[in-house]
């Protein structure tokens, strides 16, 4: 079956400094490519999404970068404060065919002041 | 704004028991999925449906069937509740082409199975 894989599963790091979170994933039909993050007690939102078409994009402190050949994307968050910790997931999707709907484990990042 | 409203927060059932989980959304989108979420294992897909009285299995179905009769209602049905069923459950939505939309979700229900 498909399979997705997300790393650091935790992270910690201090406030103002950069986090970065990787997606691993295999399959190839897979074009469209979104961050969640799960406050916690809260449901999990979008925070960014990038499609195939694109290899970059940006908006304010969080980014999202996208290697298709080697078929992984990455969330990047600089400047860290506090109200980023959270839990965050990757979900790659094809967007023809027999969706998959299969979401990474989730990465617990802990921002400390 | 998307809004996904499940009808409980927390719930507490017997083994054995029928249990129903309901999801409204007002957004008329096409898709609704049903997500079980338990520590370490992320997100994983139960079922979901693409439109009024069709359904796909995900990853977990056994143990659970779903029911749209409605487009905006979407319900999870836990057949004879047992206590490895204890977890939080999530709703979401999306539209038709929901490969490259995202998923919009409830605010979860935290079951236990006693």
């Amino acid at each position: 079956g498909e399979n997705v894989e997300q790393h650091p599963s935790t992270l910690s790091v201090q406030e103002g400094d950069s986090a970065v979170i990787k997606c691993t994933y295999s399959d190839s039909a897979s074009n469209y490519f979104p961050w969640y993050k799960q406050e916690l007690g809260k449901r999990p939102q979008l925070i960014i999404d990038i499609r195939s078409n694109v290899g970059e994009k940006k908006d304010q402190r969080i980014a999202v970068t996208l290697n298709k050949t080697a078929k992984h994307f990455s969330l990047h968050i600089t400047e860290t404060q506090p109200e980023d910790s959270a839990v965050y997931f990757c979900a790659p999707t094809r967007t023809s065919g027999t969706y998959k709907y299969i979401f990474g484990t989730g990465t617990r990042l802990k921002v400390l002041a | 704004d998307v809004k996904v409203t499940q009808s409980s927060r927390y719930l507490v059932k017997r083994t054995g028991e029928k249990v129903f989980l309901e999801c409204v959304q007002d957004m008329d989108h096409e898709n609704m999925f049903w997500y079980r979420q338990d520590p370490g294992l992320g997100l994983r897909l139960i079922y979901f449906s693409y439109d009024v009285k069709m359904k796909e299995k995900g990853d977990i179905p056994e143990g659970y069937s779903v029911s749209r009769e409605k487009k905006e209602r979407f319900s999870l049905i836990l057949e004879s509740a047992s206590t490895n069923q204890t977890s939080m459950y999530l709703c979401a939505s999306n539209p038709l082409s929901g490969g490259n939309q995202p998923q919009h979700f409830g605010d979860g229900t935290r079951l236990s199975i006693l």
